[in-house]
């Protein structure tokens, strides 16, 4: 166990749903990162935020997704409309910040859309 | 921009025997490298990391890598694999102080008893 809590870590929903992730940062950690990991491939960057602050998101991110930190500790994405091909592995990372310093990955949220 | 590549998707080895997993990187700066282990249905732990200094760099569970920038590689070995270490194994590279990593597709090792 790394730290990093997410929640839930699966979810089954149908196309078309909306669905909603947590993620629940160490505390002390300040940076926080959203990476989705398809079957067979590396995880993908999705997000980062400073804080509160979002600070890059990725062309992958559509305007489907939408992520928040709103206090700067936990976190939030959601996924509107769900599509078959958001089928994947959500996965949230935090690091505090400096230089060298590695990051913290959570379990997971599986997502599948049916 | 970076990118990763792990050259073998899959990769078995016998109970004891030597690992070597390859990885090469794209980046124009002094890179921070990292590998990391996933078990199925898991997150990401972290194995070791270069940043700067001592090319070859001692992780946990006994693995290590050596970082060659003439080659752009940072390939992970360790001596005497165990069955516990069939796994996924990723590579990644990080951007400095933003801290978002590129991974490599990884690379998944079978351990024969």
């Amino acid at each position: 166990d790394t730290g990093v809590s997410q929640d839930p870590r699966h979810k089954i929903t149908k196309r078309g749903q909306n669905v909603t992730f947590r993620c629940d940062p160490i505390s002390e950690h300040n940076r926080l990162y959203w990476y989705r990991q398809t079957l067979g491939q590396g995880p993908e960057f999705l997000t980062y935020f400073q804080n509160e602050a979002q600070l890059e998101k990725s062309r992958l991110l559509s305007d489907r997704f939408s992520a928040e930190r709103p206090k700067g500790s936990f976190s939030t994405l959601e996924i509107q409309r769900t599509e078959q091909g958001d089928s994947a592995m959500y996965l949230c990372a935090t690091r505090t910040g400096g230089l060298h310093t590695e990051a913290f990955f959570g379990q997971g949220t599986r997502l599948t859309v049916v | 921009a970076q990118s990763v590549t792990q050259p073998d998707i899959h990769i078995t080895v016998s109970e004891g025997a030597s690992l070597e997993l390859r990885c090469n990187y794209s980046y124009g700066a002094t890179p921070y490298l990292f590998w990391y282990v996933q078990s199925p249905g898991q997150g990401l732990q972290l194995l070791l990391k270069y940043f700067s200094g001592d090319t070859l760099v001692q992780g946990i569970k006994g693995f290590e890598a050596e970082f060659k920038r003439s080659q752009s590689s940072f390939n992970l070995r360790k001596p005497s694999v165990h069955w516990s270490d069939a796994a996924e194994y990723f590579c990644a590279v990080g951007a400095g102080n933003a801290g978002k990593s590129t991974f490599g597709d990884g690379t998944t090792l079978t351990v024969k008893p």
